[in-house]
């Protein structure tokens, strides 16, 4: 069980908008900043989204961040079948002392 | 461009040890945190562990404290993963990570392509 809680799965069809939550507590998102990840399947995550919603250099600005208390989100806008991935949050947590993870959210483009 | 190259992953017994490697270009090494993040065959990802910049903080998961150690030679650019008392469940996909501070955070902007360990009698 992780110690963020995601949706196993999400899905929409194309050109919609998707949202995955993100949901933590105090000691973790309620304190520190999120990242996401996005992984295709045999490959390594990638850097989504971090600072909550900031974007590196080459990720599309269909992919934004934001957060709010102690759950953090993802939306993907305009969804293409590409998007279609494992997407995964992570923050810092300050009781166990080290970065936790969520269990993941599978996305299907319909 | 930066590069993170894992090595070192097998099949191993339950109870013996595999050293993982992690070879670093493209940045300055000795500027950057580093972690391993492994992720169990069709399971999601599970932070292990990570060093400050110097080697002089480490942190692991509870899982793997007093059998794994990482390390670092930033004159040679390599993180390392002494892994000993293997067990069943260790069996993953380690991944090295950079994280985009000197200390250890959380995992960032650059992965390695993973290495498999498999720990099976």
């Amino acid at each position: 069980q992780s110690v963020l809680t995601q949706p196993p799965s999400a899905s929409g069809a194309p050109r919609q908008r998707v949202t995955i939550s993100c949901s933590g507590s105090r000691s973790n998102i309620g304190r520190n900043t999120v990242n996401w990840f996005q992984q295709f399947p045999g490959m390594a995550p990638k850097l989504l989204i971090y600072f909550n919603s900031q974007r590196p250099s080459g990720v599309p600005d269909r992919f934004s961040g934001s957060e709010s208390g102690t759950s953090a989100s993802l939306a993907i806008s305009g969804l293409q079948s590409e998007d279609e991935a494992d997407y995964y949050c992570a923050s810092w947590d300050d009781n166990l002392n080290g970065p936790v993870f969520g269990g993941g959210t599978k996305l299907t483009v319909l | 461009q930066v590069q993170l190259v894992e090595s070192g992953g097998g099949v191993v017994q339950p109870g013996r040890s595999l050293r993982l490697s992690c070879a670093a270009s493209g940045f300055i090494f000795s500027r950057h945190g580093m972690h391993w993040v492994r992720q169990a065959p069709g399971k999601g990802l599970e932070w292990v562990a990570a060093i400050w910049n110097d080697g002089g903080n480490e942190k692991y998961v509870d899982s793997v404290e007093g059998r794994f150690t990482i390390s670092r030679d930033n004159s040679k650019n390599t993180l390392y993963l002494q892994m000993n008392s293997l067990r069943v469940e260790d069996t993953a996909v380690y991944y090295c990570a950079r994280d985009h501070t000197t200390r250890a955070t959380i995992p960032s902007d650059y992965w390695g392509q993973g290495t498999l360990v498999t720990v099976s009698s």
